[in-house]
């Protein structure tokens, strides 16, 4: 299957600072990319979709200001955490789908982000 | 709206013996898609298998295979002969054909027993 790179893994950030994610998908065009949040033991919650070179399509109660989402190029989309706080730490996956119907999603391998 | 169901939170069974992980879907669409994702430990989803909803014939690859049932809008796994490396966590997703959003179930934790 096509390859999604997501950076960091890990990362530990102070309340108040800014933290980018990225995803990258390696060898396939990603027309459209997903940023999902997962809670320990629980199921992947859409936050926002984007498409390349538009504004991002952010689900009910994902506070836009506070989760930039920027997609401009077909294989690079980033996930900012602004002003981050405590309850932002979580664990965040991104996923990448190309063209065309029948489109399957390819993952990227998670960001679990720590806001001390 | 869609939704995807899966009813049992935890799962155990003997390596070599099989095992079916149940979900249950709702859709007014006709045409769409379903797949079943693994998660171990290290938290990087894995496709297992996808069926697609005008296909009659149920998928398989390799140990798994669904029992795909469009009337009942059931959609269960099976895992044979299972192995320790199955153990992790399983989330049924369905996704329309007319758009690209996954909708995932709550997932079940599979316990595999030497």
């Amino acid at each position: 299957g096509a390859v999604v790179s997501q950076h960091p893994s890990r990362v530990i950030c102070k309340s108040g600072t800014s933290v980018k994610i990225e995803c990258r998908s390696l060898d396939f065009q990603a027309t459209t990319m997903f940023w999902y949040r997962q809670f320990p033991k629980q199921s992947l919650m859409l936050m926002a979709t984007s498409n390349e070179g538009s504004k991002a399509t952010y689900e009910q109660g994902v506070e836009k200001d506070k989760f930039l989402i920027n997609h401009a190029s077909l294989t690079l989309s980033t996930l900012t955490v602004t002003s981050a706080h405590p309850e932002d730490s979580s664990f965040y996956i991104c996923s990448a789908s190309g063209t065309g119907r029948n489109t399957e999603a390819f993952f990227g391998q998670g960001t679990r982000l720590t806001v001390v | 709206a869609q939704t995807v169901t899966q009813s049992q939170p935890e799962m155990s069974v003997q390596e070599a013996e099989t095992v079916t992980l149940s979900c249950t879907y709702d859709t007014s669409e006709s045409d769409y898609y379903l797949f079943w994702y693994k998660q171990p430990p290290s938290r990087q989803m894995i496709l297992v298998i996808r069926q697609e909803a005008y296909k009659q014939q149920n998928a398989t690859e390799n140990r798994f295979s669904v029992n795909f049932q469009k009337a009942a809008k059931s959609f269960s796994l099976k895992i044979s002969d299972s192995q320790l490396g199955d153990a992790a966590m399983y989330f049924c997703a369905y996704l329309g054909a007319g758009t690209y959003k996954y909708i995932f179930g709550t997932g079940t934790r599979l316990k595999v027993l030497a």
